[in-house]
């Protein structure tokens, strides 16, 4: 069974422009979950989703949305970026809630 | 809120035996996970308790104590490969995972 895929796994944004990420779950994983690793924070929580419904959000300011498909698929997307956005963005699948996440390889944001 | 500590950093020789420990304050509580990271890679799940006591999956193990907020990773038989950060995580409410700080764990021959 393939694990979770993300794309792409490297960008390079100015300040100001958005982004928008995206990750294909394992099949037959429903909830979609998204997280911000950087070396000052370590790794955050900024939401999840399950059957196409945000169910969970961290502390992160509505520049950061997401959304998720029907087919399970999700994408995060960062409007007006920030130098302070530049981090590994993750995201992990499970089958439904509390169950185990498996993650993705990530995409490494660099904002110039 | 929710927090987990961990030892930022452990050093043990190859064939050794280490042991990460992990202590929470939580609002909500299903279980504690164990990630695996290595430099410039995703975290890799290594293991999960719902209940007290310990889960054991092949060098490595896992504890769990409700009652004092506590668990740990326990790696035997240490490897060179096995140098990387170690993360516990609470799974609280929904699907949210919140994660230690990580632990550093350097294997020297």
């Amino acid at each position: 069974k393939a694990g979770v895929t993300q794309t792409p796994r490297y960008l390079i944004k100015t300040r100001g422009q958005q982004v928008t990420l995206s990750c294909s779950p394992i099949s037959g994983h429903r909830s979609v979950s998204w997280y911000q690793q950087t070396p000052g924070q370590g790794l955050q929580f900024l939401f999840e989703y399950f059957s196409e419904t945000q169910r969970n959000k961290g502390n992160f300011p509505g520049r950061f949305s997401g959304r998720q498909f029907s087919n399970s698929r999700s994408e995060m997307n960062v409007s007006t970026l920030e130098l302070g956005d530049s981090a590994l963005y993750l995201c992990a699948s499970s089958i439904g809630a509390t169950d185990t996440q498996y993650f993705g390889p990530g995409t490494r944001l660099t904002v110039l | 809120g929710q927090s987990l500590e961990q030892p930022s950093e452990v050093t043990a020789v190859e064939g050794a035996i280490v042991q990460i420990n992990c202590t929470y304050q939580t609002s909500g509580f299903y279980g504690l996970s164990w990630y695996q990271q290595h430099d410039g890679g995703a975290p890799t799940f290594l293991s999960y308790n719902a209940l007290d006591g310990l889960e054991e999956t092949g060098r490595f193990s896992s504890f769990l104590s409700r009652s004092d907020s506590y668990g740990y990773l326990l790696l035997q038989e240490l490897q060179m490969k096995d140098s990387a950060s170690y993360f516990c995580a609470v799974t609280g409410g929904g699907n949210k995972l919140t994660f230690g700080t990580g632990t550093q764990l350097k294997v020297e021959l």
